[in-house]
């Protein structure tokens, strides 16, 4: 089955606790990106990978980084996690090509204290 | 530049009456349009898109949508809703012209479906 995986799917820590959310996908997409979702400001994007060990910057980059090794998995890094980054995150990936939809995981959900 | 808005935070339909969602948009160029919907608990799933050809464009679970160019817009569509189309609509955009790969979302509109 075609699908993007996210991992955990809840998970509570505290302020400047290191963490990393995986993402992988089984589809063989160039593409893929992170996004946050909060109420009112719909998706905005952190980061996204054209391919292998290319990435750049979204809308909302600050105090995340990513890496992209292996064409499925693109994990997201909170390195010193702090309250505003509390959101639900959703991984996505596509083919290279401009007019594909994204496949989404099933999202997310951080809760910095 | 690229950007798409969704006017309505909320609509509120009865079961099998029509439904529509309303999306506008703005691009430099031509652009992709899609809609997506977010049930909860869940990642947001592809309905449909436009890419050109056939302004009107048909999609899953009965969605359609229609693309005016005049108007930049691009509208979800149903004859009849159902209770389990309740959820959350995103409409995004891409511009061909723009040179951006990256989508641009719209803030969603939550369809609530009474019985």
């Amino acid at each position: 089955e075609a699908q993007v995986t996210q991992n955990p799917r809840y998970l509570i820590t505290v302020t400047g606790k290191k963490l990393t959310v995986t993402c992988s996908q089984n589809m063989n997409h160039e593409y893929m990106s992170w996004y946050r979702q909060d109420p009112g400001l719909g998706l905005r994007q952190i980061y996204y990978s054209m391919n292998v060990e290319v990435t750049d910057k979204g809308d909302v980059p600050e105090g995340y980084k990513v890496s992209r090794k292996e064409k499925r998995n693109f994990p997201l890094i909170l390195e010193s996690p702090s309250p505003n980054q509390t959101s639900l995150y959703f991984c996505a990936s596509s083919q290279y090509r401009d007019n594909q939809p994204q496949h989404f995981g099933d999202g997310t959900r951080l809760s910095i204290l | 530049a690229q950007s798409v808005a969704q006017p309505e935070d909320q609509v509120n339909v009865a079961e099998g009456n029509p439904l529509t969602v309303k999306c506008t948009y703005s691009v430099s160029g031509n652009p992709y349009l899609f809609w997506y919907v977010q049930y909860p608990n869940r990642g947001l799933q592809f309905l449909l898109k436009y890419i050109t050809g056939d302004n009107l464009v048909k999609g899953s679970y009965g969605f359609e949508a229609e693309f005016n160019k005049s108007q930049t817009s691009f509208h979800l569509k149903k004859p009849s809703a159902l209770v389990s189309d309740s959820a959350l609509y995103f409409c995004a955009v891409r511009d061909m012209g723009g040179g951006s790969y990256i989508p641009t979302f719209g803030r969603g509109t939550s369809l609530i479906v009474h019985p």
